[in-house]
């Protein structure tokens, strides 16, 4: 079965880091780009990062960009998303995502993981 | 960046309804386009890829349309699980953005 596990969300005060982790199995993980997608609390779907197969291409949201840094370690089928200097407005469920087509083809996003909350605050 | 704009943000609807919601981009996307189903508290389900490819497992109610800037999903014949909030996607262009949404209420 594909299944995308997410996990490190958390409680972290303004300023703080976080590093969210998400487990991947059920198929070849270094064949797929991934992605990280954030949902603040009664909001909509929000794109915040993006990894390709091979590490080689990485692109951030405006809003994360310099903040946060998408990487994987094929080793451990893992996607993660370090999170540094942490904003109030970063409060959101963070979904990892897996890109649904191989090589540099553009791909819509599936599977998704089940999320893992991340709260910002004093 | 290319905006999505999803309209409506609401849809009150009946079981057996046929509705649809249209999703505009602010620049072409060619066919770059998916739209997503998600319930409350549960991540977003995959229901149409490149404009109008049905995902496997997705009842046949489901349909999308469109290229370029207008795309539009219906549900042919509304089912009690189909009231949910759908959101469409473009993977044109990065940064990769999504419409604000279109939750669909039952009437």
């Amino acid at each position: 079965e594909v299944q995308l596990v997410e996990s490190g969300g958390g409680l972290v005060k303004p300023g703080g880091s976080l590093r969210l982790s998400c487990a991947a199995s059920g198929f070849t993980f270094s064949a797929y780009s991934f992605n990280w997608v954030r949902q603040a609390p009664g909001k909509g779907l929000e794109w915040v990062s993006s990894i390709s197969s091979s590490s080689s291409n990485l692109h951030y949201a405006d809003s994360v960009k310099g903040r946060f840094t998408i990487s994987r370690d094929s080793a451990k089928n893992s996607l993660y998303l370090q999170m540094n200097s942490l904003r109030a407005e970063d409060t959101a469920v963070y979904y990892c995502a897996r890109g649904r087509t191989t090589g540099t083809t553009p791909s819509w996003f599936d599977p998704w993981g089940q999320g893992t909350l991340v709260t910002v605050s004093s | 960046d290319i905006q999505m704009t999803q309209s409506p943000s609401t849809l009150s609807a009946s079981v057996g309804d046929r509705v649809t919601i249209t999703c505009r981009a602010s620049q072409r996307i060619s066919t770059w386009l998916a739209w997503y189903q998600q319930k409350p508290g549960k991540a977003p389900k995959l229901l149409i890829y490149k404009a109008s490819s049905l995902e496997s497992g997705v009842p046949s109610r489901f349909s999308g349309s469109g290229s370029g800037t207008e795309f539009t999903l219906t549900i042919s014949s509304l089912q009690p699980d189909d009231f949910a909030t759908y959101y469409c996607q473009q993977f044109n262009t990065y940064p990769y953005t999504f419409g604000q949404g279109t939750k669909l209420e039952i009437k």
